[in-house]
């Protein structure tokens, strides 16, 4: 079935440095891809997503790109804040339906 | 904005005890989504459905049923609670047409049994 990698965490970084969360898939067909993330005591949010292969999601200064010949789709961002700390999801769903599978998550915390 | 509102943050019961979460949506989704979060494991789905009165089963089903008499509230039910259904639930709606099928996410029930 489905399934979705995501690196483990937590991700420790100080403010202002580079992020990227490593994700890969598997999935049959052509899944469409996501990142959510949930900051404490909240649900999740949609950060990005994209639904075809080379498609580059971006939000909030975060960037994904969809590669289908390595099956990933990473996060990036090129300065991170204080406030980026939460928790991070990948997720996909399938080419004909609507559900979605979700990696593990990844908690990143950022330090002033 | 979408909104998707649990009605309770945080839950004690007892084992045995028969356990209701309840989650509306104000989106006229067609679809609503409870999963469990776990460390370690992300999100797993419960149950689904797509229409009123309609429901299927998601990942892990067993000790839970639901019930969808209205489009807009999900019930998640506990039918004799036990100590590993201590966990987070989330609630999520969607549209089931496929371009705009984000899912919106409740806050969240943290629900511990004892």
């Amino acid at each position: 079935g489905d399934s979705v990698t995501q690196m483990e965490g937590p991700v420790t970084l100080s403010e202002e440095a580079c992020l990227t969360i490593n994700c890969t898939y598997t999935a049959t067909g052509y899944p469409s891809l996501f990142w959510y993330v949930q900051y404490p005591g909240e649900g999740l949010q949609l950060l990005l997503k994209a639904t075809k292969a080379d498609d580059k999601g971006s939000n909030k200064g975060f960037e994904a790109t969809y590669r289908k010949e390595t099956t990933s789709f990473h996060l990036e961002k090129g300065s991170v804040q204080v406030s980026d700390s939460a928790v991070y999801f990948c997720a996909l769903t399938g080419e004909y339906g609507n559900k979605l599978v979700f990696g593990a998550g990844t908690i990143l915390r950022v330090k002033s | 904005d979408v909104k998707v509102t649990q009605s309770s943050r945080y839950l004690v019961k007892r084992t045995g005890e028969k356990v209701f979460l309840e989650c509306v949506q104000d989106m006229d989704h067609e679809n609503m989504f409870w999963y469990r979060q776990d460390p370690g494991l992300g999100l797993r789905l419960i149950y689904f459905s797509y229409d009123v009165k309609m429901k299927e089963k998601g990942d892990i089903p067993e000790g839970y049923s639901v019930s969808r008499e209205k489009k807009e509230r999900f019930s998640l039910i506990l039918e004799s609670a036990s100590t590993n259904q201590t966990s987070m639930y989330l609630c999520a709606s969607s549209f089931s047409e496929l371009a705009k099928n984000i899912q919106y996410f409740g806050a969240g029930t943290r629900l511990s049994v004892l």
